[in-house]
């Protein structure tokens, strides 16, 4: 079936520092990708998605790029700040099912 | 609007004993979903329901029951709670089936089996 596998955590950066979070896919169809993140206490909030391959999603300076020929939607974001620490996670949809990654908890420092 | 809402958000059952956790939204979705999140695992998605009258099986769905009679409302019965079922409960709603549907998620309810 389809699964998603997202680079494991913790993630810790001082603030400014360049983020990535790796995330590939297996899938037999044509599924879109999601970035999904939760704050503590909080339930999941959509951060950005691609629909189709080679698409660019990006919000609050945070950017992936839906990549068909390596099966991966990578997580960027070229400057980091303490609120941005959460547990990120890479989910697709394929019909009417989701599937999520393991999720990564980022910490970023002062 | 009030989004998804769920309740309770904390529950602690004994083995055995049933519950039903609800959720509601407010904004007119058709697609309406359940999920557990564990440690280390993500999200699981236990059932789904693309409108009123239809449901079906997500990816763990055994020792869990739902219905949809309403398009706002979607509960998710445990029928006999196992401490296996400890999890953090997602219900999820989206205005699009297939693929493109972006979730919109509650607040979560954490369920302790003892």
């Amino acid at each position: 079936g389809d699964s998603v596998t997202q680079m494991e955590g913790p993630v810790t950066l001082s603030e400014e520092a360049f983020l990535t979070i790796n995330c590939t896919y297996t899938a037999t169809g044509y599924p879109s990708l999601f970035w999904y993140v939760q704050y503590p206490g909080e339930g999941l909030q959509l951060l950005l998605k691609a629909t189709k391959a080679d698409d660019k999603g990006s919000n609050k300076g945070f950017e992936a790029t839906y990549r068909k020929e390596t099966t991966s939607f990578h997580l960027e974001k070229g400057s980091v700040q303490v609120s941005d620490s959460a547990v990120y996670f890479c989910a697709l949809r394929s019909n009417n099912d989701m599937r999520f990654g393991a999720g990564t908890r980022l910490t970023v420092k002062p | 609007n009030a989004g998804v809402t769920q309740t309770p958000k904390f529950q602690v059952l004994k083995t055995g004993q049933s519950m039903t956790l609800q959720c509601a939204q407010d904004m007119n979705h058709e697609y309406m979903s359940w999920y557990r999140q564990d440690p280390g695992m993500g999200l699981r998605l236990i059932h789904y329901s693309v409108g009123a009258g239809i449901t079906d099986q997500g990816e763990v769905p055994n020792g869990y029951n739902v219905s949809r009679s309403t398009t706002e409302d979607f509960p998710l019965r445990l029928l006999s709670a196992a401490p296996s079922q400890t999890s953090v409960y997602f219900c999820a709603s989206s205005y699009a089936q297939g693929a493109f549907g972006e979730q919109y998620f509650g607040p979560g309810t954490r369920l302790t089996v003892t």
